[in-house]
């Protein structure tokens, strides 16, 4: 069974500032896909950025890019020019390429964005 | 405007109580999902369907059942609901089965069970 792991339950950033969130998975499938969510505290779960592990070329959305290493099995999210609207719980999570796959998540970590 | 819509947002009710949170989609979406969130376990999945009438245990089934007589209706039911499903569900949906399809989420069921 595949696994998320998100080592830092809590990150803090300065206005404007970069911050990284790590995330690693175990899985012994060579095809699947990766995903950045955000949870405002309105409890939304909006989807921030995702990765499909075939591509070897990091995604990236505008202030969002992620360093995907598939060798080492990780995932980290860099947010640049951090904002006040950024502030919220980030999961990481993995999905196979096959039929029916769920969403595995890490256990989040939430991020302070401050002035 | 797309969406996936959960009812009801909060519930507080009471130990063996039958409920039913409904989840609709407008997507003409294949694929919907229920997770449950717990704080430090971050998202499980309860149960999910492929398509009408096809449904599946995810991780953390027990206690709940679900139904897909129609495409955009996917509702969770808890027949006897106890105080360990207190938690904060959401139902998702996606395009297709396959992997490559983000998934759009509710915006989420508080329900503390008494």
């Amino acid at each position: 069974a595949q696994t998320v792991t998100q080592s830092q339950p809590e990150m803090s950033v300065q206005e404007a500032e970069t911050v990284t969130l790590s995330c690693t998975y175990d899985t012994s499938e060579s095809d699947y896909y990766l995903f950045w969510y955000k949870q405002p505290p309105s409890r939304q779960m909006i989807l921030v950025i995702r990765q499909e592990a075939y591509k070897q070329q990091n995604a990236t959305e505008n202030r969002f890019s992620v360093n995907f290493q598939k060798a080492a099995k990780s995932f980290s999210l860099k947010i640049s020019d951090s904002q006040l609207g950024d502030a919220a719980m980030y999961f990481c999570a993995y999905r196979s390429h096959g039929t029916a796959s769920k969403l595995t998540f890490g256990t989040g970590t939430r991020l302070q964005v401050t002035l | 405007e797309a969406q996936v819509t959960q009812n009801p947002r909060y519930l507080i009710t009471v130990t063996g109580k039958k409920l039913t949170v409904t989840c609709s989609q407008n997507m003409n979406h294949e694929y919907m999902s229920w997770y449950r969130q717990d704080p430090g376990l971050g998202l499980r999945q309860i149960y999910y369907s492929m398509n009408v009438e096809v449904t599946d245990k995810g991780d953390v089934p027990e206690g709940y059942k679900v139904s897909r007589k129609e495409k955009r209706n996917f509702p969770l039911i808890l027949e006897s609901p106890s105080p360990n499903q207190t938690s904060l569900y959401f139902c998702a949906s996606s395009l297709g089965v396959r992997g490559n399809q983000p998934q759009h989420f509710g915006d989420g069921t508080r329900l503390s069970i008494l």
